[in-house]
């Protein structure tokens, strides 16, 4: 069955480096690409996504581009801020589906 | 404001006690599903709806009972609650089924003692 597969956490940086976190998937056909984040004490809310191959999403400064050799959508950002600590799930789904599959989450900290 | 709530956001149960866990959106989504998360498992399915009337199991629906009798509500029932069922519940809505974004509410913190 379909999957998806997150690098484990915690993963803490300081401000401003640079991060990735990567996430890969195993499904059949092309399934869209989902990233949310959950900030502390909160539900999770849509990060950014992208529905076919080579598209890329973004939003506040992050990025993820859908690469179907690869099958990962690794999530990308410049330079991040102490406000950027959160939980950070992948996820995919079908068109065709009734289920959103998501990864285990990455939990990301950012020292001042 | 749109979305989704949930309530109670809080609830500490005794083991065999039953509670129901409520949830309503005001988005006219049809799809609503439930889902726990547990330290280092992520989010796991529980049970989901594709619109009034229906509605079917997820990954672990063992333990609890959903019923959707309006297109706004989703009630998640623990019938005997067990230590095993400690953990965060999410409710989350959609337009439909499918490649949607979910719109999820706020979480609810359950513990059985």
């Amino acid at each position: 069955g379909d999957s998806v597969t997150q690098m484990e956490g915690p993963v803490t940086l300081s401000e401003e480096a640079f991060l990735t976190i990567n996430c890969t998937y195993t499904a059949t056909g092309y399934p869209s690409l989902f990233w949310y984040v959950q900030y502390p004490g909160e539900g999770l809310q849509l990060l950014l996504k992208a529905t076919k191959a080579d598209d890329k999403g973004s939003n506040k400064g992050f990025e993820a581009t859908y690469r179907k050799e690869t099958t990962s959508f690794h999530l990308e950002k410049g330079s991040v801020q102490v406000s950027d600590s959160a939980v950070y799930f992948c996820a995919l789904s079908h068109s065709s589906a009734s289920k959103i599959i998501f990864g285990s989450g990455t939990r990301l900290s950012i020292r001042p | 404001n749109a979305g989704v709530t949930q309530t109670p956001k809080f609830q500490v149960l005794k083991t065999g006690q039953s509670m129901t866990l409520q949830c309503a959106q005001d988005m006219n989504h049809e799809y609503m599903s439930w889902y726990r998360q547990d330290p280092g498992m992520g989010l796991r399915l529980i049970h989901y709806s594709v619109g009034a009337g229906i509605t079917d199991q997820g990954e672990v629906p063992n333990g609890y009972n959903v019923s959707r009798s309006t297109t706004e509500d989703f009630p998640l029932r623990l019938l005997s609650a067990a230590p095993s069922q400690t953990s965060v519940y999410f409710c989350a809505s959609s337009y439909s089924t499918g490649a949607n974004v979910l719109t999820f509410g706020a979480g609810s913190r359950l513990t059985v003692l």
